[in-house]
């Protein structure tokens, strides 16, 4: 069956260094891939997406790459800063109806 | 743009009452919403997909007779939790698809139900 994993631990990165998170695939070949930013509390916010065709993107002091031989994503925050502390979660298309299939997220704590 | 609003931010009734949830895309039309679930440190759970017109479809034992969903307009779905019980409280969150040649969705705030 169709699967992503995210690392479920918590990731604590001190202020100033690169954070970079996760997200691996199965059993799956999607057109693009998405993350998503979700604070306590309230709903995902939309970053960034890449199309399978791209191998990275880049917003600001965000980046994402995307292996589809290894069936991964990588998302990078550069100069991290305690505001970046979140969970991320990835989203793949599922093709079926305009439906995304979720990673779990894994929670980023930025550390002053 | 691409602003997804939700109401009310959070709602505490009693056991046996209906709730009804609104999503609303304020600067874009949505052919396609949907409606999650989501549990504490948990990922997004999808309940159904609903296209503006006609009939929501239902993930897989989520039941559609305790979950009414209502997509009137393009820029209007409703989901009402009926005969709410305690287990029922969690937190849903609607969001809307917009555009056509990608899956984009854009989220809105997310609901706190509390059912006592």
């Amino acid at each position: 069956s169709q699967k992503i994993e995210q690392n479920s631990e918590a990731l604590n990165i001190q202020e100033g260094k690169t954070a970079t998170l996760t997200c691996n695939y199965t059993n799956y070949s999607p057109a693009y891939l998405q993350w998503y930013r979700q604070d306590p509390g309230r709903g995902p916010v939309f970053l960034l997406l890449i199309r399978e065709n791209e191998k990275e993107k880049r917003k600001e002091r965000l980046k994402v790459t995307f292996d589809t031989t290894l069936k991964q994503s990588l998302f990078h925050i550069t100069a991290s800063q305690p505001a970046d502390s979140a969970t991320y979660l990835c989203a793949l298309d599922a093709d079926s109806n305009y439906q995304l299939i979720w990673g779990a997220g894994t929670k980023l704590i930025i550390k002053p | 743009g691409a602003v997804v609003s939700q109401h009310p931010s959070w709602v505490i009734c009693k056991s046996g009452t209906s709730v009804k949830i609104e999503c609303r895309s304020l600067d874009f039309q949505a052919t396609t919403m949907f409606w999650y679930r989501q549990f504490p440190k948990q990922s997004l759970m999808l309940m159904a997909t609903s296209n503006e017109g006609s009939k929501a479809t239902y993930e897989q034992g989520v039941e559609k007779d305790k979950f009414l969903i209502n997509h009137a307009s393009l820029t209007l779905s409703t989901l009402t939790v009926t005969s709410a019980h305690p287990e029922d409280s969690s937190f849903y969150i609607c969001s809307a698809r917009e555009g056509l040649a990608v899956n984009l969705q854009f989220f809105g705030p997310g609901t706190r139900l509390t059912v006592l």
